[in-house]
């Protein structure tokens, strides 16, 4: 069990441009999800998959995001011309099964982003 | 998902248990108590959860009031590794995300 692992640690981007933060979740994990925490704030969430169905997106997640989980395996969160308000700690999680009410999630140590 | 109420902030000296509550006034029969923690420049970790009864494990116990309306996260001794945001989250039936709220900053002093 090497644990979520999340890549970059962290980004600095100029206002404008994509990012793409990649997330690999513990093996044979089947849910994913990525948060987003602002400073002083608990984590928000923003989607989740199931294998490789994205199943539920938070109104947060405008058009300019898009999350992938291809082949059930790691799943990438990529911002498109990215704004200041972007910036913040972008958080994955799994879990081994469908999200019982009892069921353990895994984080990662967060990309963090700064949008300049 | 119920809502939860925890204090903004906590402190506490290291090597004294602490203990942090929460009121889940709203809680329905079904839904699970969950506590995280999240140390700086950490995402959070899952410290312990339960349903009725009371839970220990080698992190904390967890003390659940017999309404089930509130609980209290224990930490029997501790130390300066403890000092984290502490997360006290409701999840029942049908969720399918954890709900973050504020948390409780805990301070403790050396």
């Amino acid at each position: 069990d090497t644990g979520v692992s999340q890549n970059p640690r962290h980004k600095i981007t100029k206002r404008g441009q994509n990012v793409t933060f990649r997330c690999d979740p513990i093996s044979e994990h089947n849910r994913l999800y990525w948060y987003r925490q602002t400073l002083g704030q608990g984590p928000e969430f923003l989607t989740y998959f199931q294998n490789e169905a994205q199943l539920e997106k938070s109104r947060l997640l405008s058009d300019r995001f898009s999350a992938e989980r291809p082949k059930g395996s790691f799943s990438t969160l990529e911002i498109q011309r990215t704004e200041q308000g972007d910036s913040a700690m972008y958080l994955c999680a799994s879990s081994p099964e469908g999200g019982a009410p009892n069921e353990k999630l895994f984080f990662g140590s967060g990309t963090q982003l700064s949008v300049l | 998902d119920a809502k939860t109420t925890q204090p903004n902030s906590m402190e506490s000296n290291e090597e004294e248990p602490v203990h942090l509550p929460c009121n889940h006034s709203t809680i329905s029969g079904t839904d699970y108590i969950h506590w995280y923690r999240q140390l700086p420049s950490q995402g959070p970790e899952y410290v312990i959860h339960g349903l009725t009864s009371n839970v220990n494990n080698r992190m904390a116990s967890l003390a659940i009031a017999e309404d089930r309306k509130s609980s209290t996260l224990i930490l029997h001794r501790a130390t300066l590794r403890d000092a984290a945001v502490y997360y006290c989250i409701l999840r029942g039936q049908g969720a399918q995300k954890l709900v973050f709220g504020q948390g409780t900053r805990l301070t403790i002093n050396p």
